[in-house]
């Protein structure tokens, strides 16, 4: 069974960081793309980023790019995503997803980032 | 930036019966490898997301039959043949031709 676990939301100030973590099982993670997705509080679903296989190709929502970093580390499993300046407007569920067929098949239940003072 | 354009916005529907959901893009999700990359998503309350459908009419493993994809270019559909209590959530239409973008919603309730 796939199964994707999102960790690392939690309380930031404007201006910060934070860096959030996906475990995957039940698949072989080296093979497929991997995403992050996002949805503001009663707000609808926005694509952040994709990345390939083994880290070479990355892509990012261009209202984004330069701000947050995907990676991958396949010996461990897992997906990150490193959020920098982070905003009032970045307040979201982050959700980390396996792609297959260029749209996102599997997903995680998601991490709470709120960017507040 | 590709435009996903769903319509209606609410959808009161009764138990049994038919429903159709509306996606439109701003220009061809025709993609030049031959495939056309529309996705549709359930969203039920509380719950991640769920993919359905994927290149306009493949349903996802363990989908009910009663969900269905079509459509071509900027114009397609989601079907519902029998709208069950189960189905209550939003569905989202998602383009993965140019980049990914999603539509704004449907929000399906029962009547």
């Amino acid at each position: 069974e796939v199964q994707l676990v999102e960790s690392g939301g939690g309380l930031v100030q404007p201006g910060g960081s934070l860096r959030l973590s996906c475990g995957a099982s039940g698949f072989t993670f080296s093979s497929y793309w991997m995403s992050w997705l996002r949805q503001a509080p009663g707000k609808g679903l926005e694509w952040v980023a994709n990345i390939n296989q083994d880290g070479s190709q990355k892509y990012y929502v261009d209202s984004l790019k330069g701000r947050f970093t995907i990676s991958r580390d396949n010996a461990k499993n897992s997906l990150y995503l490193q959020m920098n300046s982070l905003r009032a407007e970045d307040t979201a569920v982050y959700y980390c997803a396996r792609a297959y067929s260029s749209s996102p098949e599997y997903w995680g239940q998601g991490t709470l980032v709120t960017v507040s003072s | 930036d590709v435009v996903m354009t769903q319509s209606p916005l609410s959808l009161p529907v009764t138990l049994g019966q038919p429903a159709s959901i509306s996606c439109r893009s701003s220009q061809s999700l025709l993609h030049s490898d031959g495939n056309t990359y529309l996705a549709w998503f359930q969203q039920r309350p509380g719950q991640s997301p769920r993919r359905l459908i994927y290149k306009v009419s493949n349903r996802d493993s363990g989908v009910p039959d009663r969900f269905s994809g079509s459509g071509s270019g900027t114009d397609f559909t989601l079907k519902i043949s029998r709208v069950e209590a189960e189905d209550v959530g939003v569905y989202y239409c998602m383009q993965g031709t140019h980049w990914w973008t999603f539509g704004q919603g449907t929000k399906v309730e029962i009547k």
